[in-house]
Formats: structure tokens, sequence, C-alpha cells
């Protein structure tokens, strides 16, 4: 599976948007990006994931380099309740396992 | 998507004993997966549950330590063998968020938060 690179935390003031990039440089043509977060004491939660083009739902946007070596995934209003652990995971479309990488830790401050 | 119950929640048990972690889908799903999170760590995948298979075990993942039942479509249990200090984790589930699990990822149970003592 394609490694990727997250910084380890980042903060974020409420009612901003918060940006956490991923770098993804060795991922492969039928990979996708898939983001999850982990707020503490519960399982991962999926947000949103991508194979090329930009994504958006009612939780984040996903946008994608046009290389596709790195990816960006965006809380466009983040909220006390988005502290939490985020995880960018590449994952082949015939792959069956999702491999954690570090993450990166945001917290989220009034 | 798939909803996941998974017992414990939480135990304290002794060291050299057994627990059993069960896990209940409310769909049937081709694969179950079972990761352990250490503490302050992320999650590593234990080994990948099919129905009427064994278990596909990670490196670094024996059966004898972390044997996996999967008697059908919508359940599985992982049982920590033998248990010392260092198996104090949280240990979660996770299984496909629709049949199209390919492209829509997984669900992830709450997770059971295991001490030994």
């Amino acid at each position: 599976d394609a490694k990727t690179t997250q910084p380890p935390s980042m903060d974020c003031a409420e009612g901003r948007a918060a940006n956490l990039p991923c770098n993804h440089s060795t991922i492969s043509g039928n990979e996708y990006v898939y983001w999850y977060r982990q707020i503490h004491s519960q399982g991962p939660q999926y947000i949103i994931h991508g194979l090329k083009n930009n994504e958006t739902n009612e939780m984040a946007s996903l946008i994608i380099t046009e290389d596709r070596k790195s990816s960006t995934l965006i809380l466009p209003h983040a909220t006390l309740r988005d502290t939490a652990v985020y995880y960018c995971i590449v994952r082949g479309r015939n792959t069956d396992k999702l491999i954690f990488g570090t993450g990166t830790r945001l917290q989220v401050f009034p | 998507s798939a909803v996941i119950s998974q017992k414990p929640s939480r135990d304290i048990c002794q060291r050299g004993t057994s627990l059993t972690i069960q896990c209940q889908v409310d769909s049937q799903v081709t694969m179950m997966f079972w990761y352990r999170q250490q503490p302050g760590q992320s999650l590593t995948l234990i080994a990948t549950a099919n129905q009427g298979s064994e278990a596909t075990y990670e490196s670094g993942f024996v059966i004898d330590k972390f044997p996996i039942s999967r008697p059908n479509l919508t359940f599985s249990t992982l049982t920590v063998s033998n248990m010392s200090p260092e198996d104090s984790s949280i240990y979660l589930c996770s299984v496909e968020r629709s049949p199209a699990a390919e492209v829509f990822g997984y669900t992830f149970g709450s997770g059971t938060r295991l001490t030994v003592v």
C-alpha cells in the first residue's frame, strides 16, 4: 500500500476552515484517497474519499492535486466537536485492508 | 451503512487469562476486520475474518495469541489469549459500510478497552 505523510498536529480556531494536508507521492492510478477521523475514545469515522476529482459532502471537502501526489481535507467551519485525530489513507480498489498511518491531531479552540 | 455492536465495551483482566470480544453486525457482510490500538498510538490491523475460512493474520500477529471465529455473516469474535500488560489496548472490529465497500470504505465499532493487570 502507498504510504501517506501527515503533520502530527494542527490547531484551528472555531468557525474557521481547517485544512489538513496529506502527501501520498507513491500513489498508483487505481488507488483511492480516504479520510477518517477518530474522536477520543470512539472508533474511526469515515469522512470522505476520492480518486481524481475534488469531492464534497456534508462533512468536508477533499481537494486532490492534479498529479494525485497530495490532497487536502477541508472542514469549512470547524467546531469544537471536530477536535480529533484525522487519518489519510490510500487504498487500492482491489485491496480490502485499511492501513492506518499516524494521522494529524486537530485541536479546535474557542 | 452497517451498524456494529461490540462487547464488552471495557474490561479489566488478570494476566494469564483470556478475553473474548464479540462483534455483531446488523447486516450480512463478507469481510470483518480486527484492529488493535495501543495507548496513544494509531490503529494496527490484526487480521481479516471471512466467513467459512480461517482468518488471515498480519505480520506480528498469530492465531495462537489472537484466535478469531467467524461462524456466520453477521458475527465474529476475537480472543486475546494468555494476556500480559502489553496487551492493554483498545480492540476494534470493522466491516464494510455497504456492499460497495471497495469504494465507500468501512464502519468501525466503538471498541473494547482492555486493561491487563
